[in-house]
């Protein structure tokens, strides 16, 4: 139980384009995803976090309107790049939670390997 | 703010054998949860053993057990039998209670050898 399925695995586009990654709960009514952002071989970093039918809250130093998030439903967030540059190439994983507190665990998808040309 | 430092980029040990992979975390808070993920070069992110801080007993899934001391504010994982499967990047993450964000270390890489 407790499947996070992402898409795209890999994305390669040009400079400029804009690309959605989808972030599904298969399983599960998930009512908080999050968004992280993984360089090589480094650890994750939390982009922002999206609540069910509520605007995402993005850290500190995330371009919101960089980085759209929408989470419209209890299984589907995306996380939209926009104008993409080679800057925002990295590997984006987002993951989900299962009902409310945070004593619940995060389950992870397998993450989108984005490289902007 | 929480930091959590793993102070091993790399680690190996040959198979079968027992490993112990470190973690250390600064925090101000009481109440608050760790956490052992393990990304295989699949890069799925897989859970591998949870801690509530105010459990003082040390969490144990199969293998993988912890060691954490939470007045040194030190949370290890101890992973028995070594498996070949267990190559890894190996995370450490804290989160506060009540809190959505979850801070992970940099990652200990571990390579099991045969």
């Amino acid at each position: 139980g407790a499947v996070v399925s992402q898409h795209p695995s890999r994305v390669i586009c040009k400079s400029g384009t804009s690309v959605k990654i989808e972030c599904r709960s298969l399983d599960f009514q998930a009512t908080t995803m999050f968004w992280y952002r993984q360089f090589p071989k480094q650890s994750l970093m939390l982009m922002a976090t999206s609540n069910e039918g509520s605007k995402a809250t993005y850290e500190q130093g995330v371009e919101k309107d960089k980085f759209l998030i929408n989470h419209a439903s209890l299984t589907l967030s995306t996380l939209t790049v926009t104008s993409a540059h080679p800057e925002d190439s990295s590997f984006y994983i987002c993951s989900a939670r299962t009902g409310q507190g945070s004593n619940q665990p995060q389950h992870f998808g397998d993450g989108t390997r984005l490289s902007i040309l | 703010a929480q930091t959590v430092t793993q102070s091993q980029p790399e680690m190996s040990v040959q198979e079968a054998e027992t490993v112990t992979l470190s973690c250390t975390y600064d925090t101000s808070e009481s109440n608050y949860y760790l956490f052992w993920y393990k990304q295989p070069p699949s890069r799925q992110m897989i859970l591998v053993i949870r801690q509530e801080a105010y459990k003082q007993q040390n969490a144990t899934e199969n293998r993988f057990s912890v060691n954490f001391q939470k007045a040194a504010k030190s949370f290890s994982l101890k992973i028995s039998d070594s498996q070949l499967g267990d190559t890894a990047m190996y995370f450490c993450a804290f989160m506060k209670h009540g809190d959505n964000d979850m801070r992970f270390g940099a990652g200990t890489r571990l390579t099991v050898k045969p």
